[in-house]
């Protein structure tokens, strides 16, 4: 089955920095990769997410990369504010195309602790 | 997206006693999921929510244990039963509207077990 490591487990930026957090998958059908961001006692939240037949998707401060060959993945943060400490979790799974197809759960990293500093 | 609720918030539960946690979403979605997160975990998934029918567990995870209802599109629960000190976890609601959709989680129930 999937397996998806994530890279690193804790990671401390000064805010205005950039903030890159990196995912590596092993199923090669594994099409659609959210990320998400859990802040302290809630749920997750996601923030982005990106299709296999993409690149690389933004939202504003946000974007996240896709390199299918190498089955690696990134989310980049620019501009880190203190707003942005948080733990964030990859996941990848097989999502049916418009066509149809299979339908895979969400499989996820195991998170990485990002703190901002003011 | 969806708002998802979730109760209780919170709970401290006595070892070998029962909790039922409801899930309440505001609009009809296809798909529901429980999920646990142990402290300072990632997400598990415990089994996919089927209306009507039984619900489907992961490896892992059985029914004895872990009893799931779904009786509409928009409501499920999940009862944690007989509880030991290891299940102290926060246990998570999550939704899709479709095969196709993201997913969206609930903000959680924060169970402690004494």
């Amino acid at each position: 089955g999937e397996n998806v490591e994530q890279h690193p487990s804790t990671l401390s930026v000064q805010e205005g920095d950039s903030a890159v957090i990196k995912c590596t998958y092993s199923d090669s059908a594994s099409n659609y990769f959210p990320w998400y961001k859990q802040e302290l006692g809630k749920g997750p939240q996601l923030i982005i997410d990106i299709r296999s037949n993409v690149g690389e998707k933004k939202d504003q401060r946000i974007a996240v990369t896709l390199n299918k060959t190498a089955k690696h993945f990134s989310l980049h943060i620019t501009e880190t504010q203190p707003e942005d400490s948080a733990v964030y979790f990859c996941a990848a799974s097989i999502h049916p195309s418009n066509y149809g197809g299979s339908q895979g759960n969400l499989i996820f990293g195991k998170g990485t602790k990002l703190s901002v500093k003011p | 997206s969806a708002v998802i609720s979730q109760k209780p918030s919170r709970d401290i539960c006595q070892r070998g006693t029962s909790l039922t946690i409801q899930c309440q979403v505001d609009s009809q979605v296809t798909m529901m999921f429980w999920y646990r997160q142990q402290p300072g975990q990632s997400l598990t998934l415990i089994a996919t929510a089927n209306q009507g029918s039984e619900a489907t567990y992961e490896s892992g995870f059985v029914i004895d244990k872990f009893p799931i209802s779904r009786p509409n599109l928009t409501f499920s629960t999940l009862t944690v039963s007989n509880m030991s000190p290891e299940d102290s976890s926060i246990y998570l609601c999550s939704v899709r509207f479709s095969l196709k959709d993201t997913q969206y989680f609930g903000p959680g129930t924060r169970l402690t077990v004494l």
